[in-house]
């Protein structure tokens, strides 16, 4: 069985810093793309960032580039998501995917985690 | 950068036929993957690449894409299909790309 359990959220004043973890099971992480989706209260779907296999190549969405960091360790099947600088508008349940990449074609997001709450408020 | 635009809402009868859009330029010519996200949970995968179905999604899920618009399809509608639904897309310039999403209830 796929499982894909976030951690790491909470409660964090502008400006601050979080790092989420993904642990994976039930599927080969080191041969998987991965990624970060977020959900603002209310709010539809946003990509955030991309990983590939061995944590060469990342891509991110324009609003957290420089501020975010998404890595990996494959020996732990876990994904992280640095989140430094963190603002207002950056509140949303953040969820780890499997990405389905196929080279300048098409993504999608096969499998999701149940995701983590991360509040930046004063 | 690629817009998707979904209807914010679509209402339909139990046993009914549900047809869920989402609108994009040429999008025919990209692959359109569909979500479901029932309230409090996680999304689901339901439909890829168009029309293909996950492993454990029924039948009554299809998708099609031609032109500007994709459109999910759910057949014999549930109570249980009450949900919000998203269409996804690739894009070169953008990246990843969502569709604002629908709210399907089931009257």
């Amino acid at each position: 069985e796929v499982q894909l359990v976030e951690s790491g959220g909470g409660l964090v004043q502008p400006g601050g810093s979080l790092r989420l973890s993904c642990a994976a099971s039930g599927f080969i992480f080191s041969d998987s793309w991965m990624s970060w989706v977020r959900q603002a209260p209310g709010k539809g779907l946003e990509w955030v960032a991309n990983i590939n296999q061995d944590g060469s190549w990342n891509f991110y969405v324009d609003s957290v580039k420089g501020r975010f960091t998404i890595s990996r360790d494959n020996a732990k099947k876990s994904l992280y998501l640095q989140m430094n600088s963190l603002r207002a508008e950056d509140t949303a349940v953040y969820y780890c995917a499997r990405l389905v990449n196929v080279p300048a074609v098409t993504e999608y997001f096969q499998y999701w985690g149940q995701g983590t709450l991360v509040t930046v408020s004063s | 950068s690629y817009v998707l635009t979904q209807p914010p809402s679509v209402s339909v009868a139990p046993g009914q036929t549900a047809r869920i859009t989402c609108g994009g330029n040429n999008i025919g010519s990209k692959s359109v993957h569909w979500y479901q996200q029932r309230p409090g949970q996680a999304p689901v995968l339901v439909v890829y690449d168009d029309s293909d179905r996950p492993s454990g999604i029924p039948e009554r899920f299809s998708g099609s894409n031609s032109g500007n618009t994709a459109t999910l399809t759910i057949s014999w509608v549930e109570a249980g299909d009450e949900a919000d639904y998203y269409c996804q897309v690739w894009d070169t310039s953008s990246d990843v790309v969502f569709g604002g999403g629908t709210k399907l209830t089931v009257l």
